[in-house]
């Protein structure tokens, strides 16, 4: 009954390949997140979507693209991968876009490029 | 971007002894939330702060929101192993639909 579910937990690949992130959440949620978190364990945003729609796009590069089939889901799709891409991402969902609603976290893809 | 600065950034105590971490900005927040992070999984919430000066208690943990709404702080009375983890502090951004992340505090309590 895991409530947001990301896959992989670990991917490792090699400069220049495209790679993909699924999320999903079974918490009825409208909003989803992607987040990155650095080797200093800094969370910065990197997507928002509310109700499959965007709503959120910070100064990420256009290698990174992502998608949302429905509201329960969200993946991440990188194509190019450098080596500065290596973090974990994490997905989240929330009730509402506000910034009162609380989020909950998957448990993180930890991906490593070569 | 509303940047939230914690301090210490690293912690390591022995069991039983009280902590203080602190969540500071220039900026004034409606509302700011803890979460805490452990190894391999992603951060929880353990609570949100609402009202200047409010103060919330959960169980050993204690949270108080500055009365001017920039800062934060999180206390911590008879640290525990299981304690041990990254608290981070988060505040709306200005797009007010995603939470910026201070940076955390990693705390260590040995037994």
């Amino acid at each position: 009954d895991t409530a947001v579910s990301q896959t992989p937990k670990y991917l490792v690949t090699q400069m220049g390949n495209d790679k993909s992130i699924k999320c999903e959440q079974n918490l009825g949620h409208d909003t989803m997140y992607w987040y990155k978190q650095d080797s200093k364990k800094f969370l910065k945003i990197m997507f928002s979507y509310n109700n499959k729609e965007l709503i959120i796009n910070e100064t990420v590069p256009n290698r990174f693209s992502p998608k949302s089939p429905d509201k329960a889901h969200l993946n991440l799709h990188i194509n190019s991968l450098e080596l500065g891409d290596s973090a974990v991402y994490f997905c989240a969902s929330s009730r509402a876009s506000s910034y009162n609603s609380p989020l909950h976290f998957g448990n993180g893809t930890r991906l490593t490029v070569t | 971007t509303q940047l939230l600065e914690q301090s210490p950034q690293f912690l390591s105590i022995q069991e039983g002894e009280n902590l203080t971490v602190y969540c500071n900005s220039s900026s004034v927040f409606s509302s700011l939330q803890w979460y805490r992070q452990e190894p391999g999984e992603g951060p929880v919430l353990l609570v949100t702060v609402v009202t200047g000066g409010e103060v919330k208690k959960l169980k050993r943990l204690t949270f108080q929101f500055g009365d001017a709404r920039k800062d934060s702080s999180l206390h911590i009375t008879a640290a525990q192993p299981g304690d041990t983890g990254l608290y981070l502090c988060a505040g709306a951004g200005n797009s007010g639909y995603a939470l910026n992340f201070g940076k955390g505090t990693s705390l260590l309590v040995t037994p």
